[in-house]
């Protein structure tokens, strides 16, 4: 099984200011054969279900705003808020659909400080 | 607008059974895989299973926590995806989420989610 672990657990961050995320796979989930990086970010808010924010490593979903960005390839991969705002407190997880079985990272809890 | 409804989730006694159904609307339901994910209180996210689409066989996955306890199984013409369990433990309780992947393909990020239902196997 692919391990993906997460880091920070969580973290506090002002208006306005970056936030970043950090994620490592045990192994590689970058299929040569397409060059693409099977892995995801999802946001969750309290009470809510996930929401994709970032797929193919660095995807932005559609009307997720350009903050958000994806970044890395291989084994280690970052999300970065560039200029954080309210509404997006909230626990981030990663996953690879690189192969079965899923996995996610433990998540990181986002809030403001 | 593709919606995602789950139903059949409850309280239930350790070693019964229970089916989950998610009803899907507004795609082509036979097109994609989809897949169950749980979320047990206070914690993060876990892959339950997935059953591929017809261009990929129907077949299922599972995770090793579930395999041979639960099946995944999908009536294409009623676009409803079901999660049959069996023999449940008290681990098993969670919030249970039906999801569709993004494009057609057996594997890409999960672009739409149900509301979840929530399995509490107690005594």
């Amino acid at each position: 099984d692919i391990v993906m672990t997460q880091s920070p657990d969580s973290l506090a961050v002002s208006l306005g200011e970056r936030a970043t995320i950090n994620c490592k796979s045990s192994q590689s989930v970058l299929y040569s054969s397409n060059n693409k990086n099977y892995l995801a970010w999802y946001q969750q808010k309290p009470g809510q279900p996930p929401k994709l924010v970032i797929s193919w490593a660095s995807t932005r979903e559609s009307g997720v705003p350009d903050r958000f960005s994806g970044s890395g390839s291989g084994t280690d991969f970052t999300l970065t808020i560039s200029s954080l705002q309210a509404e997006d407190v909230a626990v981030y997880y990663c996953q690879q659909y690189y192969s079965s079985p899923l996995t996610f990272g433990g998540g990181t809890k986002v809030e403001i400080k | 607008e593709v919606q995602l409804v789950e139903s059949g989730g409850g309280l239930v006694k350790p070693g019964r059974s229970l089916r989950l159904s998610c009803t899907a609307s507004g795609f082509t339901f036979g097109d994609y895989a989809m897949s169950w994910f749980r979320q047990a209180p206070g914690k993060g996210l876990e892959w339950v299973g997935s059953i591929r689409s017809k261009a990929y066989g129907g077949t299922p996955e599972y995770a090793a926590s579930v395999k041979g306890r639960f099946t995944i199984s999908r009536d294409n013409p009623k676009s409803i995806a079901y999660l049959q369990m069996n023999s449940l433990k008290t681990e098993d309780t969670a919030v249970y989420y039906c999801t569709r992947p993004g494009k057609r393909l057996l594997w890409s990020g999960e672009s739409y989610w149900g509301q979840g239902t929530l399995v509490t196997v107690s005594s």
